[in-house]
C-alpha cells in the first residue's frame, strides 16, 4: 500500500529550531513535497525534493533520503507565525500525490 | 482574478440534494484536482484532470463526479449528498502533473455541511 507517516503534533519555542520527520511508502517515487497550512486556510507550497540531500530556502530546509524513504523539514529561528500544520506529500510513479495527515506545530513564546 | 477561486465559500445542504462546487483558475495550468480534508484524515484526492477533456479517479471518488470542458474550470458535483460528505473541499491546480511542475496551488476551500 501507499502510506505517509508524520507526527501528529509538535511543540517548539520561538527562536528555536524544529525538525519535522516524514517517512513514506509509495508505488514508485517521483518526488517529495512539503506544504504549510494555517488553520482555516489553504495549503501553500514550501519545498520539493527529488534528489537525495538538503534543499535550503531561507529559514526552511528540506532533506530527502530516497533509499530510506525519509524526509524532514527543518525550520530555523522559529517565529509565532510558523504555528501551522505541515503536510508531507509523496509523488508516486504515476505522478499521483499522496498526502500525509499533517503535523500540527505549536510555537510557544 | 489571480490564482484559483472556489465557490461557494460555505454551504449547508440537505441530504439527497444535488450540489456543484465551482473551481476556476487563471494560471493556464494543465492539471486540476479536487481534495477533501477531514480532521484526522488529511487531504484525500477525489478526482483529478491532467488536461482539459480528461478526468481520472482519485482515492475517494464515490458519490462525486467532475468534468473538464476547458482549461480554467473544474466543477465537482455531488449527485445526491449524504452526511458523510460533510467536509472542507479544496480545489488545486498545477502546471503539469509531473515532477516539480506538480507544485500545486490551492483554492481557499469550500466548507460543506450535509444534514
Amino acid at each position: 500500500g501507499q502510506n505517509i507517516d508524520q507526527p501528529t503534533e509538535m511543540t517548539a519555542t520561538e527562536g528555536a529550531i524544529v525538525q519535522i520527520n516524514c517517512t513514506y511508502q509509495t508505488s514508485g517515487f517521483n518526488g517529495l513535497f512539503w506544504y504549510q497550512q494555517h488553520a482555516g486556510e489553504a495549503p501553500t507550497f514550501l519545498s520539493y525534493n527529488v534528489l537525495d540531500g538538503l534543499e535550503e530556502k531561507g529559514r526552511f530546509s528540506s532533506f530527502l533520503s530516497r533509499s530510506k524513504g525519509y524526509s524532514y523539514l527543518l525550520l530555523k529561528e522559529l517565529q509565532m507565525k510558523d504555528s501551522a500544520s505541515y503536510l508531507c506529500a509523496a509523488q508516486n510513479r504515476d505522478d499521483k500525490i499522496i498526502f500525509g495527515k499533517g503535523t500540527r506545530l505549536h510555537i510557544l513564546p | 482574478i489571480a490564482g484559483i477561486t472556489q465557490a461557494p465559500t460555505s454551504q449547508i445542504l440537505a441530504a439527497g440534494r444535488r450540489m456543484t462546487l465551482r473551481c476556476t483558475q487563471d494560471m493556464r495550468h494543465n492539471a486540476m484536482y479536487w481534495y477533501r480534508q477531514d480532521l484526522g484524515l488529511g487531504l484525500r484526492l477525489i478526482h483529478y484532470s491532467n488536461t482539459a477533456g480528461t478526468t481520472g479517479k482519485g482515492e475517494v471518488p464515490d458519490g462525486y463526479s467532475v468534468s473538464r470542458a476547458n482549461t480554467d474550470d473544474f466543477p465537482l458535483t455531488l449527485a445526491s449528498a449524504v452526511p458523510s460528505q460533510t467536509s472542507v473541499y479544496f480545489c488545486a491546480s498545477s502546471d503539469s502533473p509531473g515532477g516539480s511542475y506538480n507544485e500545486q496551488f490551492f483554492g481557499p476551500g469550500t466548507r460543506l455541511t450535509v444534514l
